[in-house]
């Protein structure tokens, strides 16, 4: 399996640019998580899926974020307008039956 | 919500031990550990259900003690290849699947030869 694939692995932006981060989970995983990582925050669960269903979104900061799950194979997080406090690592991560969440490579976001 | 997790770093030499712990305020179902090496993604490395279980992975093993809500992972003979961050994860909603998973702020452990 080639695992949870994100894209773009970077992204430089300007501040109140749209901007859209994307994973593809594992085959046959139910469950899809987005992470955020900051040296100041550490690794904060921004909203989950199951079934493509969003189940928590308590750890969206604010309106700038969405996140949607089309289908069992693509999901989208958007930020929109993007601000310098957006810069992080975000992680898409996914899982099926058993409790092992499988992380994505990352998106390393920089926001100028 | 989030466990604690002590010490925040550590530094060893190639062959000694470690303990990191991972306390919670919470009444646990079960704990996760992840190990992250730099610039790369969370691996997970065990859980542990409730009830004490030890498990082991490698010369890594781990303790859970349900009363006091606490967990430790053990790396014994540290190798090189241990360096990284490690994040414990705790799961609350019991028997429940749909519950979130809260993670530490991680112990960053260094291994030098």
């Amino acid at each position: 399996d080639a695992g949870v694939i994100q894209s773009p692995r970077h992204e430089v932006t300007e501040m109140g640019q749209e901007v859209t981060l994307r994973c593809k989970p594992i085959s046959g995983h139910d469950y899809l998580f987005w992470y955020r990582q900051t040296m100041m925050r550490g690794l904060e669960l921004l909203i989950y899926f199951n079934n493509n269903v969003p189940i928590d979104d308590s750890g969206m900061p604010e309106d700038r974020f969405s996140a949607k799950m089309p289908n069992a194979s693509f999901s989208t997080l958007k930020i929109q307008p993007s601000e310098p406090r957006d810069s992080a690592v975000y992680f898409c991560a996914s899982r099926g039956t058993g409790y092992e969440q499988y992380f994505g490579p990352g998106t390393r976001l920089t926001v100028t | 919500q989030q466990p604690v997790q002590s010490p925040q770093a550590v530094i060893l030499r190639e062959g000694e031990d470690a303990v990191i712990n991972c306390s919670s305020s919470k009444a646990l179902y079960s704990v996760h550990w992840y190990r992250q090496k730099h610039g790369e993604a969370p691996v997970f490395l065990m859980i542990l259900l409730k009830g004490g279980e030890q498990k082991g992975h490698e010369k890594i093993s781990a303790s859970f003690n349900e009363k006091k809500q606490q967990s430790s992972l053990y790396l014994t003979a540290s190798q090189l290849s241990y360096s990284g961050t490690y994040f414990c994860g705790e799961w609350t909603d019991r028997g429940s699947t749909l519950g979130r998973l809260y993670f530490g702020r991680g112990t960053q452990l260094t291994v030098w030869p």
